[in-house]
């Protein structure tokens, strides 16, 4: 199957600093990167759609200006988490389903722990 | 409000016996459905999908059934083993995207399978 790759695996930082998460389609073109974030025994929560080129789409109640997309090629989306504070404190996962419109391909995630 | 809801946190079952996962979903424009598996510290990994059009589909040991007029479905792994041990997904989308539309995640359910 397709690979994304997704860096940092875990991340820790302090109250107030951006944190960048990079998610990278090793082997396709990435049209369209959907960004999620899971709290401890909750679901996968999508956060936002992002599309190559483009502004990215919130979901409702998500900040845009707290959390930056960037998709500005085929291969590489990023989310920066900016001021971060404890409550962001997430896993956060990309996904894409590339040219397949049967399944999507997650990241690896990431831990982020802001202190 | 939980579109996708996944009632048994976890389950507990014999190597060799079947395994049972449900998901009942609310939102009537679900066309598609996935299942996917998760490992600790790792992003989710594709298992099977199915379309509304369909009421079952089978890979392997792996088979989804779809109940549309009980907005129900189901993951059958028989015969169970130690390494399907994991946390598994059940995920929706709507508007005839397949996966390429955003994705709604129900909470996961904890697979235990016990040599």
């Amino acid at each position: 199957g397709a690979v994304v790759s997704q860096h940092p695996s875990w991340v820790i930082c302090k109250s107030g600093t951006s944190v960048k998460i990079e998610c990278r389609s090793l082997d396709f073109q990435a049209t369209t990167m959907f960004w999620y974030r899971q709290f401890p025994k909750q679901s996968l929560m999508l956060m936002a759609t992002s599309n190559e080129g483009s502004k990215a789409t919130y979901e409702q109640g998500v900040e845009k200006d707290k959390f930056l997309i960037n998709h500005a090629s085929l291969t590489l989306s990023t989310l920066t988490v900016t001021s971060a504070h404890p409550e962001d404190s997430s896993f956060y996962i990309c996904s894409t389903s590339g040219d397949s419109n049967t399944e999507a391909f997650f990241g690896q995630g990431t831990r982020l722990t802001v202190v | 409000d939980q579109q996708v809801k996944q009632n048994s946190p976890s389950l507990s079952v014999q190597e060799g016996r079947i395994s049972i996962l449900n998901c009942d979903y609310t939102n009537s424009m679900f066309d598609y459905f996935l299942w996917y598996k998760k490992y600790p510290a790792e992003g989710p990994t594709f298992l099977i999908s199915i379309s509304s059009i369909k009421d079952k589909n089978e890979d392997g040991r792996f088979t989804v059934f779809l109940n549309k007029s009980a907005k129900h479905l189901s993951l059958h792994i028989v015969p169970s083993q130690p390494g399907d041990s994991a946390v598994y997904f059940c995920a929706a989308s709507a508007g005839s995207g397949g996966s390429n539309y955003k994705l709604t995640f129900g909470k996961g359910t904890l697979l235990t399978v016990n040599p």
